[in-house]
């Protein structure tokens, strides 16, 4: 099994410009969530999937979409990225959110 | 909404001492407490968790204490070693299939030669 895979590791973005995080699992879980790590911030939850179909919002959802068509995937779309957007995005998977999570090796955005 | 708070945030011992590292979780429904680890360039791996029905969790060096009344859990390290050197978080989540998991602030822990 692969796990948790995220694409791409490092991107350079211009303000204004939008791009689509990729992540995807292949252990058949249902809960999926994305995460952005921002120095003496911890890991703050930014959207979350109990399942193909359902998305919620996490504590920062701002300036994010997401959807889940499949369960495999959960792709984080910035639509028009911001400088306050630079970070190291994580996504992860699990059974349900009271479980283990997996986190994929992460995504390194600068927003310039 | 459950908010997570942790400290301290950043942690210094010589190595073979105890480290320890406290959370406090606001939302009384959160029943599920788990401790992840994370070495540089890297995600968070799962080191261990506990959840309401126990106080306290052992597996080897390390333990986590939760005290459910003033709703705050520990991490306890001991014999501390050079490998432990890392950030460490703490979560908190209702058990309920829908419910999402908070993460705290972090801990950077190093261990002293």
């Amino acid at each position: 099994n692969a796990g948790v895979t995220q694409t791409p590791k490092f991107q350079v973005l211009k303000t204004g410009q939008s791009m689509t995080l990729q992540c995807a699992q292949d252990m058949n879980h249902e809960y999926m969530s994305w995460y952005r790590q921002d120095p003496g911030m911890g890991l703050r939850l930014i959207h979350y999937s109990v399942g193909a179909g359902i998305t919620d919002q996490g504590e920062v959802p701002n300036g994010y979409n997401v959807s889940r068509s499949t369960t495999e995937d959960f792709p984080l779309r910035l639509l028009s990225a911001a400088p306050s957007q630079t970070s190291v995005y994580f996504c992860a998977s699990s059974w349900t959110g009271a479980q283990t999570q997996y986190f994929g090796p992460g995504t390194r955005l600068l927003v310039l | 909404g459950e908010n997570v708070e942790q400290h301290p945030s950043t942690l210094s011992v010589q190595e073979g001492d105890s480290a320890v590292i406290k959370c406090t979780y606001s939302d009384s429904a959160s029943n599920y407490f788990p401790w992840y680890k994370q070495e540089l360039g890297k995600g968070p791996q799962l080191i261990i968790d506990i959840r309401s029905n126990v106080g306290e969790k052992k597996d080897q060096r390390i333990a986590v204490t939760l005290n459910k009344t003033a709703k705050h859990f520990s991490l306890h390290i001991t014999e501390t070693q050079p490998e432990d050197s890392a950030v460490y978080f703490c979560a908190a989540s209702p058990t309920s299939s829908a419910s999402k998991i908070i993460f705290g602030s972090g801990t950077r822990l190093s261990i002293r030669p």
